[in-house]
């Protein structure tokens, strides 16, 4: 069975603190890929990374960071700083044999 | 990065009216696009993937002759929600990619809006 599972439904930081989005995973598939997208209020879902099974190195972008660790079947998403542009519904998704998103976790970030 | 345009953003429209959404590529092929409904606060839901030129692949649960699908050329794919009724009111959204392989990025339109009256 694949399965994404984001606890975290919705959480509220104020800016510049950092904030990190927990994504949980399930799969029998010994290749897979992880997605995290952002949903800002507009609708439209923006790519944000993508990470294969494979590829266990942490990665950094600007303010944004991923720790992958497979031993916990985790994928999770800091944002440094924060800010209030960052507000948005994160997901995180699998893709094995089918793209599976998470629930989501609408991040709010208060001025 | 690619661009996914969809058309219209909102519709309202009356019980038992038909609508007709456009998903479309602008900069790129989409051999596939996929089709989902995202409900207030919730995850997106994935109710059919179309390859050009064939017949879409609905999952299970979604009513094929109520939202018809058609991905007429490998840069348009058009969902007509048939005879709708309010229970139909939800967000949908489409996503194309160039090739449907594992980890194949999803490119994802801004969505419509739908209310049934």
């Amino acid at each position: 069975a694949q399965k994404v599972t984001q606890a975290q439904t919705e959480i509220s930081v104020v800016e510049k603190e950092d904030v990190t989005l927990d994504c949980v995973y399930e799969t029998r598939d010994t290749t897979y890929y992880l997605f995290w997208y952002k949903q800002p209020p507009s609708g439209e879902l923006v790519f944000l990374i993508r990470r294969n099974s494979f590829d266990e190195q942490n990665e950094i972008s600007g303010r944004y960071s991923w720790n992958f660790q497979k031993s916990t079947s985790s994928f999770n998403f800091t944002i440094t700083a924060s800010q209030v542009v960052d507000s948005a519904v994160y997901f995180c998704a699998l893709d094995g044999n089918q793209f599976y998103f998470g629930t989501g976790t609408s991040l709010t970030v208060i001025p | 990065g690619a661009v996914v345009s969809q058309h219209p953003s909102w519709v309202i429209c009356k019980s038992g009216t038909s609508v007709k959404i456009e998903c479309r590529s602008l900069d790129f092929q989409a051999t596939t696009m996929f089709w989902y409904r995202q409900f207030p606060k919730q995850s997106l839901m994935l109710m059919a993937t179309s390859n050009e030129g064939s017949k879409a692949t609905y999952e299970q649960g979604v009513e094929k002759d109520k939202f018809l699908i058609n991905h007429a050329s490998l840069t348009l794919s058009t969902l007509t929600v048939t005879s709708a009724h309010p229970e139909d009111s939800s967000f949908y959204i489409c996503s194309a990619s160039r090739w449907r392989g594992q980890g194949e990025k999803l490119f994802f339109g801004s969505g419509t809006q739908l209310s049934v009256l």
